[in-house]
């Protein structure tokens, strides 16, 4: 399977704990994205970057979140002090952006699900 | 404020019944548009967008700029076209989703 993957697919922490999602996007494509879903809602974006530079950041991203993608390949989402509200699925997709043209179309992986107790 | 609002979360339908999936967006520009879709146990993966005019599995949307609407259509829903449904807005990847909609197509 050369789709996104994520790891964990799983984590149930602690309150106050940090915790690491890692995400592997599909070789080819350049840019990676993050966003968040909670029960009944839609994914909501969190953060992009083209290759290794992340070029924006949502407000939802408070400074207890970080995200890099260090060599322009796969990228890591660290929330830091987790608090019950942090508990959502966390998506990762990816995409192929040549300049203008864009496909347009996000291919995205299965999800990491955090619970935070 | 930048939004796409689908106002039903559960849309039931009969087998071979026509199938229209409302979407109404608010956004400042020129957004790209697309319907998501979530099979069950599956990953969230494009089911059209605006700018191919497409039609995929028999589905259609029309983007209606007056109205600001995007609806997904289907003339005779199949069951395996049961899923959540999310419209979705915005241009770079950086996109809004709507909070979906969940298609039940009874036999």
């Amino acid at each position: 399977d050369t789709g996104v993957s994520q790891d964990p697919r799983h984590k149930i922490t602690k309150r106050g704990q940090n915790v690491t999602f890692r995400c592997d996007p599909i070789s080819e494509h350049n840019r990676l994205y993050w966003y968040r879903q909670t029960l009944g809602q839609g994914p909501e974006f969190l953060t992009y970057f083209q290759n290794e530079a992340q070029l924006e950041k949502s407000r939802l991203l408070s400074d207890r979140f970080s995200a890099e993608r260090p060599k322009g390949s796969f990228s890591t989402l660290e929330i830091q002090r987790t608090e019950q509200g942090d508990s959502a699925m966390y998506l990762c997709a990816s995409s192929e952006w040549a300049g203008i043209v864009n496909t347009g179309e996000l291919f995205f992986g299965e999800g990491s699900r955090l619970t935070v107790l | 404020a930048q939004r796409v609002t689908q106002p039903e979360k559960l849309l039931s339908v009969f087998k071979g019944a026509p199938v229209e999936l409302k979407c109404n967006y608010s956004y400042s520009g020129s957004p790209e548009l697309f319907w998501y879709v979530q099979y069950s146990r599956q990953r969230l993966q494009l089911l059209l967008r605006h700018i191919s005019r497409e039609s995929i599995k028999g589905f259609t949307a029309d983007l209606n700029k007056g109205e600001t609407s995007f609806h997904l259509k289907k003339p005779f829903a199949q069951e395996e076209d049961s899923a959540m449904y999310y419209c979705a807005i915005g241009n770079t990847g950086k996109l809004i989703f709507g909070q979906g909609t969940t298609l039940q197509v009874k036999p």
